[in-house]
């Protein structure tokens, strides 16, 4: 049971919009930035957004999100298939002096 | 470039240890925190450990503490991990990352390809 709550998978055709939850509580998401990773198929994380909307050099404008008390949503834009990956969100957590990490959302594009 | 080369995985046998180390290039590695995450076959990603930039602060998960020491030498550009009393829960891909800020373990910008530990007898 992650301390972050992700919907197991979510799906969409190319082209279209789908956006990515992940809930906390104030002890993470509630006081703490909140950052975003894809993970392609056998491959290491990348990371997506950090401090809760910038994009690191390289992530295209498709890719955005936003933070709301203790929730976040991660959107991506014109999707295509290479985007298939499972998505994570993290945080640090004050209550546990660790971070973590949401239990993962697998993004499907039909 | 930045780069991060993670070593010492392998099997070990339950109740076994090892040493993780994770050679970092292409950034003033002082000047960062170093995390560990792990990735159990077919799971999500867990954060493990992390460290600040000077080494003299270290954060566990509650599933590692007691068993697992995070280090680093700074002369070296190395992050360690030495995994002890290990179970078969612990069986993962292990995975060394930067982080963004000197004190914080995330979030993290570039990560390492990951060793896998394996925990069976």
């Amino acid at each position: 049971q992650s301390v972050l709550t992700q919907p197991p998978s979510v799906s969409a055709a190319p082209g279209q919009t789908v956006t990515i939850s992940c809930s906390g509580s104030s002890s993470n998401l509630g006081n703490n930035y909140v950052s975003w990773y894809q993970q392609l198929p056998g491959t290491a994380p990348k990371l997506l957004i950090y401090d809760n909307d910038k994009r690191p050099s390289g992530i295209p404008d498709r890719f955005s999100a936003s933070k709301s008390g203790t929730s976040a949503t991660l959107g991506i834009t014109g999707l295509q298939t290479g985007d298939e990956a499972d998505y994570y969100c993290a945080t640090w957590d004050n209550s546990l002096t660790a971070g973590v990490f949401g239990g993962g959302t697998k993004l499907t594009v039909l | 470039e930045v780069q991060l080369l993670e070593s010492g995985g392998g099997l070990v046998q339950p109740g076994g240890s090892l040493r993780l180390s994770c050679v970092a290039s292409g950034f003033t590695f002082s000047s960062f925190a170093m995390t560990w995450v792990r990735q159990a076959p077919g799971k999500g990603l867990e954060w493990v450990s992390d460290v600040t930039g000077s080494g003299g602060n270290t954060f566990y998960a509650d599933s590692v503490k007691g068993r697992f020491t995070v280090s680093r030498d700074n002369s070296k550009n190395t992050l360690y991990l030495q995994v002890n009393s290990l179970r078969a829960e612990d069986t993962a891909v292990y995975y060394c990352a930067k982080a963004r800020s000197l004190v914080r373990g995330v979030p993290l910008d570039y990560w390492g390809q990951g060793i896998l530990v394996t925990v069976s007898s």
